[in-house]
């Protein structure tokens, strides 16, 4: 039973440009969670997909956007990189957002580096 | 929005020892809470979450954490440290307002010496 894979794991960017990052979910998941996680911080909820919709956002502006695919993988793209998103940046699965005390399940994380 | 805090970003403890690493949340409703566990260069794996059903919860590892409402807190323990305990630890809290996407507190770093 394969967990939540996240693909790269490492990637150097420079500033002002774009970068998209992929996830594919649990198997038997459905809903899909970005965070970001700067160093020797907590993650920061980004945002969720379920349904192939964004339902839910957290504070981070435009410049962050995603999507997600009938089989439920989803990627996250960012524009204009700024040093400040160097972070890692963390996917995480669970069912259906109605099952709401349902763990979220989270992959390794791509380490994004702006230089 | 709902949140927790974490006391003490730094918590050493003797190989052995008991493990005690705190944090009080802030709900007027029953919160959804979780303990997640991120050891060096890897996600988060979930230690236990928090359900109505018992205020006692038992996790993997050996870790638990106890539910007290009147202290608004779900400590987490471990009576004996094992050196592969070291890791970063979160408290965390699901936010019905969001969706509930995952509140995340600071952290505690684990450092177990022998």
């Amino acid at each position: 039973d394969a967990g939540v894979t996240q693909s790269p794991t490492h990637l150097i960017k420079t500033r002002g440009q774009q970068v998209t990052l992929r996830c594919s979910p649990k198997s038997g998941h459905d809903t899909v969670s970005w965070y970001q996680q700067a160093l020797g911080q907590g993650p920061q909820f980004i945002f969720q997909y379920y349904e192939e919709e964004e339902r839910q956002r957290g504070n981070f502006p435009d410049r962050f956007s995603g999507h997600q695919f009938p089989n439920y993988s989803s990627e996250l793209n960012v524009n204009a990189l700024l040093l400040g998103d160097s972070a890692l940046y963390l996917c995480a699965s669970s069912l259906a957002m109605r099952e709401s005390n349902q763990p979220q399940h989270f992959g390794d994380g791509t380490r994004l580096s702006i230089l | 929005a709902q949140s927790v805090t974490q006391l003490g970003s730094h918590v050493s403890v003797s190989e052995g020892a008991l493990v005690l690493l705190r944090c009080n949340y802030s709900s007027s409703v029953p919160p959804y809470l979780f303990w997640y566990v991120q050891y060096p260069n890897q996600g988060l794996q979930l230690l236990l979450k928090y359900t109505s059903a018992a205020t006692l919860v038992k996790g993997i590892n050996g870790f638990e954490a106890e539910f007290k409402k009147s202290e608004t807190s779900f400590h987490l323990t471990k009576p004996s440290a094992h050196m592969s305990d070291a890791a970063e630890y979160f408290c965390v809290v699901s936010d019905p307002g969001s969706g509930y996407a995952l509140n995340f507190g600071k952290g505690t770093s684990l450092l177990v010496t022998p």
